[in-house]
């Protein structure tokens, strides 16, 4: 999972296999998260977000968990290919309600094929 | 097609000299983002803009300016007060205040 440090957590996986990612948050009056892919040298690009009025959320190979009351989103990649290897992040709203996000330090996926 | 553009990919300047990144969204999108990412961090905010003529201060706006005269563009500029302006830029926008951020490709400045 995402932890504040200058080292990113690191993940790695073989094809084919599922892929958690963790992510605590900070803030209790987040009501709005999201979860971004970034590949090396490009910007992120958006995978799912949830809202906390839900507990899960599934798109194409994803899964989005929310658990408030530790504070904690999990992103769930079901058969996890080369193409998913980036760094993930995780990002809150703060409870504002005019598109600050506050964005953790990220999680390295590399798959192996 | 739709999106948006962020130029140069690559810069790279003085210390001392101010220089504007440029950002562009054909989106229709009303909210504007700026974000600041160092090696093995996250994103930071620096800038927002909500509506055309109106800009917020984020988390680190010191040494960095905005403006917003057009709904589509939102230009950084990075002044020589910016102590550490080594970094790799990113611009964003939204159809409101919430939801979805759609990021651009990035600028990565570089200051010697």
């Amino acid at each position: 999972g995402e932890s504040v440090g200058l080292h990113l957590p690191t993940l790695s996986v073989q094809e084919g296999d599922n892929s958690i990612i963790n992510c605590a948050y900070s803030n209790s009056a987040s009501d709005y998260f999201i979860w971004y892919k970034q590949e090396s040298g490009k910007g992120p690009q958006f995978i799912i977000d949830i809202r906390s009025n839900m507990d899960k959320r599934q798109g194409q190979r994803v899964t989005v968990l929310l658990n408030k009351t530790v504070k904690h989103l999990s992103l769930q990649i079901a058969a996890t290919q080369p193409g998913d290897s980036a760094v993930y992040f995780c990002a809150e709203n703060g409870g504002t309600s005019y598109g600050k996000l506050t964005f953790g330090q990220g999680t390295i996926l590399t798959v192996h094929p | 097609d739709g999106g948006i553009t962020q130029s140069p990919k690559y810069l790279f300047r003085k210390e001392g000299q101010n220089v504007t990144l440029s950002c562009e969204q054909n989106l229709n999108h009303d909210a504007m983002y700026w974000y600041r990412q160092d090696p093995g961090q996250g994103l930071r905010l620096i800038y927002y803009s909500q509506i055309v003529n109106d800009f917020q201060k984020g988390d680190i706006a010191e040494g960095y300016s905005v403006s917003r005269e057009k709904k589509e563009s939102f230009p950084l500029t990075v002044t020589s007060a910016q102590k550490n302006p080594t970094a790799f830029y990113l611009c964003a926008s939204s159809i409101g205040g919430e939801g979805e951020q759609y990021f651009g490709p990035g600028t990565r400045l570089t200051v010697t």
